[in-house]
């Protein structure tokens, strides 16, 4: 079974620039997840995804930050304009379900440094 | 407020040193508590998944055990390959949203 695939995996952009992700999940898992890690830290959750519709977006910074998920199957995750804060690692999962325990499995990440 | 803090931020043993990472999380209506391992430059690998207090689970060198206030990773006899970072996290709602702990790397020298 395929995992998770993200693309591009390293990505630097002068500030103010706008870069765009793309996860594309297991085949069959309904919910998809995008988290930031920041260097030293744990993954902490973007938004969340249950095929087309956000379930959890209490965590994107909406005014630079946008996310869509088309057909319930692929997603992409944009930034603009973007900050020197925004250097990280955007990391995309998917399950099968939400919650109740499900599993997460991650893509390998895309690394981003803001310049 | 739902909170995971991991102990040590950084542990360093000799191969075959047995040693355990601990958990200590704060959460209301716990469904599920994680580990994952990950390396340098990859995403999070799936470990386990512990349900409830007194729960324990096995693989290779390593044992997850859960209790209602911490979790605990023992590792037993690492080997050099062990060396990773180990991730913490829990589920405390239907919708599926991981809280996770900063993370312990462990370095496992030969």
């Amino acid at each position: 079974e395929a995992g998770v695939a993200q693309s591009p995996r390293y990505k630097i952009i002068e500030k103010r620039q706008s870069v765009a992700f793309w996860c594309n999940p297991i085949s069959g898992h309904a919910t998809l997840y995008w988290y930031q890690q920041i260097l030293g830290q744990g993954p902490k959750l973007l938004i969340q995804f249950q095929n087309n519709g956000v379930v959890d977006d209490s965590q994107l910074p909406k005014d630079r930050f946008s996310a869509e998920r088309l057909k319930g199957v692929d997603s992409t995750l944009k930034i603009q304009p973007a900050k020197l804060e925004d250097s990280a690692v955007y990391l995309c999962a998917s399950s099968r379900l939400a919650g109740g325990g499900e599993t997460q499995y991650f893509g390998p990440g895309t690394r981003l440094l803001v310049l | 407020e739902d909170q995971v803090t991991q102990s040590p931020e950084a542990l360093r043993l000799q191969e075959g040193e047995s040693s355990s990472l601990n958990c200590s999380y704060t959460v209301s209506g716990l469904r599920g508590l994680f580990w994952y391992r990950q390396d340098p430059g990859k995403g999070p690998e799936f470990l386990f998944t512990l349900y409830s207090a007194g729960e324990e689970k096995e693989k290779e060198r390593l044992k997850a055990t859960l209790t209602k206030k911490e979790s605990f990773l023992h590792i037993t006899a690492p080997k050099p390959e062990d060396s990773a970072t180990y991730l913490c996290a829990v589920q405390a709602s239907n919708t599926g949203k991981l809280i996770f702990g900063q993370g312990t790397t462990l370095q496992v020298k030969p």
